[in-house]
């Protein structure tokens, strides 16, 4: 089946620095792919659809100077917060729809623990 | 705007049938998911239902009633091993994956 590879697991970073989050659609290409934002014991909360070859499409209340998104490739996106704060730190999960799947084709990355200290 | 409720947590016994309700209003509608997540991992795909009806994929069933918004999900012969978050997850028609709070489900002993 397909499969989303994520990196890395998980990060642990000084406030202020920048974190880069890939995600790669191993078998499949990707020309969308989803971000979402997980905090303890809540639902994934998605922040912004990366769309390949063009910018992405944020939901309201997601800083796109915060949170940078660029799609170069059809099996590669990549999330970069900015500045990082820790009030960033979440659990960040990025998807990809593999449409040969048909209904069941969202496939999810293995997840970026963030930690900002 | 987007509304998908479900209970935050629920309790059932080893054995035991439970059913997690899940109500939705969205802009437009493509099909409902379920999915399960253990903690710190990422949602793992349980079941997709596009029309009405009742889809059953072993020891999980998930129901679907478009005209009243509204799905289940029915796990049977509980394990321990089930206790983990539900999501439930509408694929609405601007091609967005909306997810719930999730259900907390605990299985006891």
């Amino acid at each position: 089946g397909a499969v989303v590879s994520q990196h890395p697991s998980w990060v642990i970073c000084k406030s202020g620095t920048s974190v880069k989050i890939e995600c790669r659609s191993l078998d499949f290409q990707a020309t969308t792919m989803f971000w979402y934002r997980q905090f303890p014991k809540q639902s994934l909360m998605l922040m912004a659809t990366s769309n390949e070859g063009s910018k992405a499409t944020y939901e309201q209340g997601v800083e796109k100077d915060k949170f940078l998104i660029n799609h170069a490739s059809l099996t590669l996106s990549t999330l970069t917060v900015t500045s990082a704060h820790p009030e960033d730190s979440s659990f960040y999960i990025c998807s990809a729809r593999d449409r040969r799947q048909g209904g069941d084709g969202y496939t999810f990355g293995s997840g970026t623990r963030l930690t900002i200290v | 705007g987007q509304n998908i409720d479900q209970p935050t947590e629920m309790t059932a016994t080893e054995g035991a049938i439970v059913q997690i309700n899940c109500t939705y209003q969205t802009s437009g509608f493509n099909g409902l998911f379920w999915y399960q997540q253990h903690a710190g991992e990422a949602p793992t795909f349980l079941s997709y239902n596009v029309l009405d009806g009742l889809e059953e994929k072993g020891r999980f069933s998930s129901f679907l009633s478009r005209s009243k918004g509204y799905s289940y999900l029915l796990l049977k012969e509980l394990q321990m091993k089930d206790s983990a978050s539900y999501l439930c997850a509408v694929y609405n028609q601007g091609g967005k994956l909306i997810f719930g709070q999730g259900t907390e489900l605990s299985v006891k002993p």
